[in-house]
């Protein structure tokens, strides 16, 4: 079965850094780009960062630029989100998602995604 | 980076039809025929219900159909019941390895 599980939301104070973790199974990890997706309460749905299979290509939003890191370990199946200077507004449930691209210069679409984990930035 | 323009809401009675506008640009929706919807339920994650404009993923009813034209794709749900009642995202290829969603539609089965 095609998974994916994140970890490491928390409430944290504005200013201050997280690090989201997402460990893939039940497909070939290394061959697909990962998003990050997120979902601010009651809010749609606004994507955050992506990576190409080999890292060799990274994007942003222009809401993040600057402040957050995508990587990952095909090594490992995981995929991880560095979170800096957080902000009040950065605020979501965070989901780690599959895209159906192996290729390093475009996206396809998402096809799986996992079921989120939480970032609270409060004081 | 402005995210895709969809209708707030949209609604329709059992087996009516209706059809939800996603508006972008010519760098967006306009410039690459990678453009899916998803589906949400309350508490739920997305599920694709369409990709590459017009495909359905395998369990996905024939009801559901995309299409685009120019800088606007489309969604039909057609002979709508009562499990379409969600909220409805379309996603596109923006260039340069990046992603755009739209602001969201929540459909009503009246």
């Amino acid at each position: 079965e095609v998974q994916l599980v994140e970890s490491g939301g928390d409430l944290v104070q504005p200013g201050r850094s997280l690090r989201l973790s997402c460990t893939a199974s039940g497909f070939n990890f290394y061959g697909y780009a990962m998003h990050w997706v997120r979902q601010a309460p009651g809010r749609g749905l606004e994507w955050v960062s992506g990576i190409s299979w080999s890292s060799g290509s990274i994007g942003y939003a222009d809401s993040v630029k600057g402040r957050f890191t995508i990587s990952r370990d095909n090594a490992k199946n995981s995929l991880f989100l560095e979170m800096n200077s957080l902000r009040g507004d950065d605020t979501a449930l965070y989901y780690c998602a599959k895209d159906t691209s192996g290729s390093q210069y475009y996206y396809n679409y998402i096809d799986v995604w996992g079921r989120g984990t939480k970032v609270t930035v409060s004081s | 980076q402005s995210a895709l323009t969809q209708p707030p809401s949209a609604s329709g009675s059992p087996e009516q039809s209706v059809t939800i506008s996603c508006t972008g640009t010519s760098s967006d929706v306009g410039g690459y025929n990678y453009v899916s919807w998803y589906q949400q339920y309350p508490g739920k994650a997305p599920k694709l219900i369409i990709y590459e404009v017009t495909k359905r993923p395998s369990g996905v009813p024939d009801r559901f159909s995309g299409s685009k034209s120019g800088n606007t794709a489309s969604l039909t749900v057609s002979g709508l019941q009562a499990e379409d009642e969600a909220d409805y995202y379309c996603n596109s290829y923006a260039g340069s390895n990046r992603y755009v969603f739209g602001t969201g539609t929540k459909v009503t089965v009246l």
